[in-house]
């Protein structure tokens, strides 16, 4: 099985552009998720979608936004680019939103990222 | 404060030394334990998962909670040169969605 894939594997923009990153779940999965990894730091949570809806954000700007497409596909997009979006981002995948099942396989599996620097 | 603080490191160890990875936290209403494993320029990979607090074993890897001082560890035994990698401690509520990262801990094992 295929798992997480991300597009681009490596994007370089000036300050002020936008950007979208693209990501596919794994087969199966309808919830994905959004994080920013800064260098040296611990991925940090930007969105969750599950069947097409918001149902999560974390702390940051309204530049940053997401969607999620009928095949469960994502695209994150940051608008007006500063220094400090530079960062691995990362896409997450997970089969099940519920509170119900206590196993490792409805846990979030992670892509490849895609690294994002801003000059 | 950080809701999760894990300690940095780099952690330098020779190949076959038990390793000791730690991770605090804060939030009362974390209840799911995770430790993800990430290779230089690759996203984080599930390695263990744990409910609550306890034990579980999962060949050379152990990991512990201790939900009453809201501390939990991994364990690496015999350690090899490919355990060499930063090792990220995770955690959730009781809702699927929102992880929880520690800031990682580089681990370096040296034939």
């Amino acid at each position: 099985d295929a798992g997480v894939t991300q597009s681009p594997t490596h994007l370089i923009k000036t300050r002020g552009q936008q950007v979208t990153l693209r990501c596919s779940p794994i087969s199966g999965h309808k919830s994905v998720s959004w994080y920013q990894q800064v260098l040296g730091q611990g991925p940090q949570f930007i969105f969750q979608y599950y069947e097409k809806e918001e149902r999560g954000r974390g702390n940051f700007p309204d530049r940053f936004s997401a969607r999620q497409f009928p095949n469960y596909s994502s695209e994150l997009n940051v608008n007006a680019l500063l220094l400090g979006d530079s960062a691995l981002y990362l896409c997450a995948s997970s089969s099940l939103l519920g509170q119900r099942e206590l196993a490792a396989s409805y846990e979030q599996y992670f892509g490849p990222g895609t690294r994002l620097t801003v000059t | 404060q950080k809701e999760v603080e894990q300690d940095p490191g780099p952690l330098s160890v020779p190949e076959g030394a038990i390793v000791s990875l730690n991770c605090t936290y804060s939030n009362s209403a974390f209840q799911y334990f995770m430790w993800y494993r990430q290779y230089s320029r690759k996203g984080p990979e599930l390695l263990m998962y744990t409910y609550s607090s306890g034990n579980k074993e999962d060949g050379r890897f152990t990991a512990q909670v201790d939900k009453s001082s809201k501390y939990i560890s991994l364990f690496i035994r015999d350690s090899q040169p490919s355990d060499s990698a930063t090792y990220l401690c995770a955690m959730r509520g009781t809702s699927y969605g929102k992880l929880t990262f520690g800031q990682g801990t580089i681990l370096t094992v040296h034939p």
